[in-house]
């Protein structure tokens, strides 16, 4: 099956800096990969996605990039806010087989944003 | 609309017990997922339905664990003779249906075996 590598397990930056979490994916026949946010006491909530026939998806002040060769992709939030500040989970969507539909999540990255 | 709802929000029970969770999908929803979350960890997969197909149960971990859906609405899941280790976050997600990627998840309920 798929196995979804997130990096960092955590991750502190000042008010107004940029935050950028990495994933690595296994399987090439993955083809999404969302990102959730999860704040303390609440389900995970989708943020942003991205599929595998694009490099790169923006949002205001977040995006997404994604390298299908390399098989990883990247959160980037520009101009951090203490409200970011909760964990990020990246995930793939299994592609093939009895894996097709399942999301495979990574272990999270809990950002703090200081003011 | 209303999003995924669960409950109980909460759950304490003692070990040896046996417990009912519920989940509410998005009307119209056709799949519906079960995760895991232990404390500090990603999201772990359960089980998954899908219309009137037979479900996906490969993520269970063990025989105790069981789930049911009505149709295309309320899931149960439950677990049966609770282990300290069954304490987690149950998250329930639901998606419009297979072909579709984005899953929108519920509040969990956060299980607390003593």
């Amino acid at each position: 099956g798929e196995n979804v590598e997130q990096h960092p397990s955590t991750l502190s930056v000042q008010e107004g800096d940029s935050a950028v979490i990495k994933c690595t994916y296994s399987d090439s026949a993955s083809n999404y990969f969302p990102w959730y946010k999860q704040e303390l006491g609440k389900g995970p909530q989708l943020i942003i996605d991205i599929r595998s026939n694009v490099g790169e998806k923006k949002d205001q002040r977040i995006a997404v990039t994604l390298n299908k060769t390399a098989k990883h992709f990247s959160l980037h939030i520009t101009e951090t806010q203490p409200e970011d500040s909760a964990v990020y989970f990246c995930a793939a969507r299994g592609g093939r087989g009895s894996t097709l539909g399942r999301l495979y999540f990574g272990r999270g990255t809990q950002l703090t944003v200081w003011p | 609309g209303a999003g995924v709802s669960q409950s109980p929000s909460n759950k304490v029970t003692e070990k040896g017990k046996d417990v009912e969770l519920r989940c509410d999908p998005i009307s119209g929803h056709t799949a519906l997922y079960w995760y895991r979350q232990r404390l500090g960890q990603g999201l772990e997969f359960l089980i998954y339905f899908q219309g009137n197909s037979a479900p996906d149960k490969s993520g269970l971990p063990s025989d105790r664990f069981s789930a049911e859906r009505t149709g295309e609405s309320v899931s149960t899941l439950t677990i049966q003779r609770t282990q300290q280790e069954d304490s987690a976050v149950y998250l329930c997600a639901s998606s419009l249906d297979q072909g579709s990627e984005t899953q929108y998840f519920g509040p969990g309920t956060r299980l607390l075996v003593l």
